[in-house]
């Protein structure tokens, strides 16, 4: 089974600077995706960025890039030029794309990660 | 498009008796999920649908829990009896083939006194 870990509970940073959040995951297959979640105190769980296992080129959307590591299985968000509005958990997720297989479809999460900004 | 829609927003419910959460999936999406999330065991799935099949319930604390998909525009989750250790966040959530992330709904806080 395919497990995901995010070692930092809380994590804090000032406001307009950059910040990272880890993830490291465990699985045998090799042909995945992994995913970023915000989730603020609203509750709603909101889709941050995307990556494909077998794409080299780490996924950007605006101020939120990622760091993949295949080999070593790390998946970190970077955040950059921080905002009021980024303080929220963040869960790193893992989905299987092996078609057939018995975890295709399933999304395991980490624990999260509370981001707190200070302006 | 109205995104994945959940209701009610909040339960809060009497021990024993019965509870209904209800979840309308994204038009088109093949997949729906159910998930719980609470303190201490975070993000767990509890079933997921494909087709409006179940394909894996593994997740289902116990047999006072049951889900349902009678079509490809809705599905329940029942809980009969509740108890207060059923107090949790849970979530719906819908998704076109197995290669995208999810979008899901803004979930139901569930309150067992």
């Amino acid at each position: 089974a395919q497990t995901v870990t995010q070692s930092q509970p809380e994590m804090s940073v000032q406001e307009a600077e950059t910040v990272t959040l880890s993830c490291t995951y465990d699985t045998s297959e090799s042909d995945y995706y992994l995913f970023w979640y915000k989730q603020p105190p609203s509750r709603q769980m909101i889709l941050v960025i995307r990556q494909e296992a077998y794409k080299q080129q780490n996924a950007t959307e605006n101020r939120f890039s990622v760091n993949f590591q295949k080999a070593a299985k790390s998946f970190s968000l970077k955040i950059s030029d921080s905002q009021l509005g980024d303080a929220a958990m963040y869960f790193c997720a893992y989905r299987s794309a092996v078609t057939g297989g018995t975890s295709y479809g399933k999304l395991t999460f980490g624990q999260g990660t509370i981001l707190t900004v200070h302006p | 498009d109205a995104g994945v829609i959940q209701s009610p927003r909040h339960e809060v419910t009497e021990m024993g008796q019965e509870v209904t959460l209800r979840c309308k999936p994204i038009s088109g999406h093949d997949y729906l999920f159910w998930y719980r999330q609470t303190m201490m065991r975070g993000l767990e799935l509890l079933i997921y649908f494909n087709n409006n099949v179940p394909i894996d319930d593994s997740g289902m604390p116990e047999d006072r829990f049951s889900a349902k998909m009678p079509n490809a525009s809705f599905s329940t989750l029942k809980i009969q009896p509740s108890e207060p250790r059923d107090s949790a966040v849970y979530f719906c959530a819908s998704s076109l083939t197995g290669r995208y992330g999810y979008t899901f709904g803004s979930g139901t806080r569930l309150t067992v006194v």
